[in-house]
């Protein structure tokens, strides 16, 4: 069984639409993130979640939402994309020893 | 302000030799500190943590890591580097203002192990 899986693996669309990236884990941790990883491989975490707070990272657009319909998914939906947000997305979680586990990431571009 | 940072971009080991991977943090207090790999078009790996006890940590794949408070560095090694571990290593730090563990991450650095 994969940890941390994610849905879609690779997502082509076109600027001005709305898309939504899937996060599933069964590790039945309580905290999980969104981060950015730009085509020079930096990482930029853009929300933190658990059950009982959101955090948000202040530089990401409000075009950007994480939904949370249960404590094993965590999902992110964007609004009126933009060429800029081509990126690997990838969700993670945190155990109670404070390492994060990884999904594969999902390859947005937008054209 | 709480940072991390690799100072290479890019090293480059022959098969067989030792390999240290650098970085370097700044917090205001106790550091947490993690190692992680990246293969290509793959997500992220926990390699090892340092949160408190010995400095010399042991992690996966026969990679360990040194703390040293007095030189704020978390240096990645491994005493005999295989081509398999060719990939983009990342250095991160817990961030001591977000309770919900959030890590600040280094720019990576790209480890090449040449045969």
């Amino acid at each position: 069984d994969t940890a941390v899986s994610q849905t879609p693996k690779y997502l082509v669309t076109q600027m001005g639409n709305d898309k939504s990236i899937k996060c599933e884990q069964n590790l039945g941790h309580d905290t999980m993130y969104w981060y950015k990883q730009d085509s020079k491989k930096f990482l930029k975490i853009m929300f933190s979640y658990n059950n009982k707070e959101l955090i948000i990272n202040e530089t990401v657009p409000n075009r950007f939402s994480p939904k949370s319909p249960d404590k094993a998914h965590l999902n992110l939906h964007i609004n009126s994309l933009e060429l800029g947000d081509s990126a690997v997305y990838f969700c993670a979680t945190r155990s109670g020893g404070y390492e994060q586990y990884f999904g594969p990431g999902t390859r947005l571009t937008v054209t | 302000a709480q940072s991390v940072a690799q100072p290479e971009d890019q090293v480059n080991v022959a098969e067989g030799n030792p390999l240290t991977v650098k970085c370097t943090y700044s917090v205001s207090g106790n550091p947490y500190l993690f190692w992680y790999v990246q293969y290509p078009n793959r997500g992220l790996q926990f390699l090892l943590k340092y949160i408190t006890g010995d400095n010399l940590v042991k992690g996966s794949y026969g990679f360990e890591a040194e703390f040293n408070k007095s030189q704020t560095s978390f240096h990645l090694k491994k005493p005999s580097a295989l081509v398999s571990d060719s990939a983009l290593y990342f250095c991160a730090v817990r961030d001591l203002r977000d309770s919900n563990y959030q890590l600040i991450w280094g720019a990576g650095t790209k480890l090449i192990i040449k045969p």
